[in-house]
């Protein structure tokens, strides 16, 4: 059981680039979600999924999109990368969804440089 | 409007000091849950304890344990003897259920937590 799995560890981009950043779980779990978590601040929800062909947008969307084709992975995609995306990314993912009593689970990061 | 308030932005104790780390929420929701999850040097974010609103009882799991006080919308964590590996980013998070929300976990900024040895 490898829980949430992200890739990769570390991007450099150059501004103006496109790229995809893998998020995947093998819990089955319903609901994903990708935060991004910048200096002396909390994590902010870009855009989440309570489940396959599901997605809808969080508090910080522009700029990204995501799909969700199968229960197991969440892709998030940087369009057209500027320097503001520079950031740490976070992948969760959570089980009882319905009784609002989840709890997300996390991937280990993607550590994102936009120059 | 929900919000998560931990005004402590970093703590530094000597290793096994008790160290209480604040958290202050607001929601006008009747139930809602309550998160702590831990953020070590190496980045990834630990899962530590959830909490019903409508479950005031206190929790204690080794050197942690959690005070939750619904009349001063409080959810403090404290360390017990405090040791070197504790050192990291706390946060405290605050989640209403599904009707009410849009699957979001509210964050708080994080307090930084240092042991010295």
């Amino acid at each position: 059981n490898a829980g949430v799995t992200q890739t990769p560890k570390f991007q450099v981009l150059k501004t103006g680039q496109s790229m995809t950043l893998q998020c995947a779980q093998d819990m089955n779990h319903e609901y994903m979600s990708w935060y991004r978590q910048d200096p002396g601040m909390g994590l902010r929800l870009i855009h989440y999924s309570v489940g396959a062909g599901i997605t809808d947008q969080g508090e910080v969307p522009n700029g990204y999109n995501v799909s969700r084709s199968t229960t197991e992975d969440f892709p998030l995609r940087l369009l057209s990368a500027a320097p503001s995306q520079t950031s740490v990314y976070f992948c969760a993912s959570s089980y009882g969804v319905a009784t609002g009593q989840e709890t997300q689970y996390f991937g280990p990061g993607t550590r994102l440089l936009v120059l | 409007a929900q919000k998560v308030t931990q005004a402590q932005t970093e703590i530094s104790v000597v290793e096994k000091e008790d160290v209480t780390l604040d958290c202050v929420y607001e929601t006008r929701d009747t139930t809602y849950y309550l998160f702590w999850y831990k953020q070590p040097p190496s980045g990834e974010l630990v899962f530590l304890i959830r909490r019903n609103s409508f479950d005031e009882q206190n929790e204690i799991s080794g050197r942690y344990s959690w005070n939750f006080q619904k009349s001063t919308s409080s959810f403090n964590f404290t360390i017990t003897a405090s040791q070197v590996v504790d050192s990291a980013v706390y946060f405290c998070a605050l989640k209403a259920p599904p009707m009410d929300s849009n699957y979001q976990l509210i964050w708080g900024a994080g307090t930084k937590l240092i042991i010295k040895p």
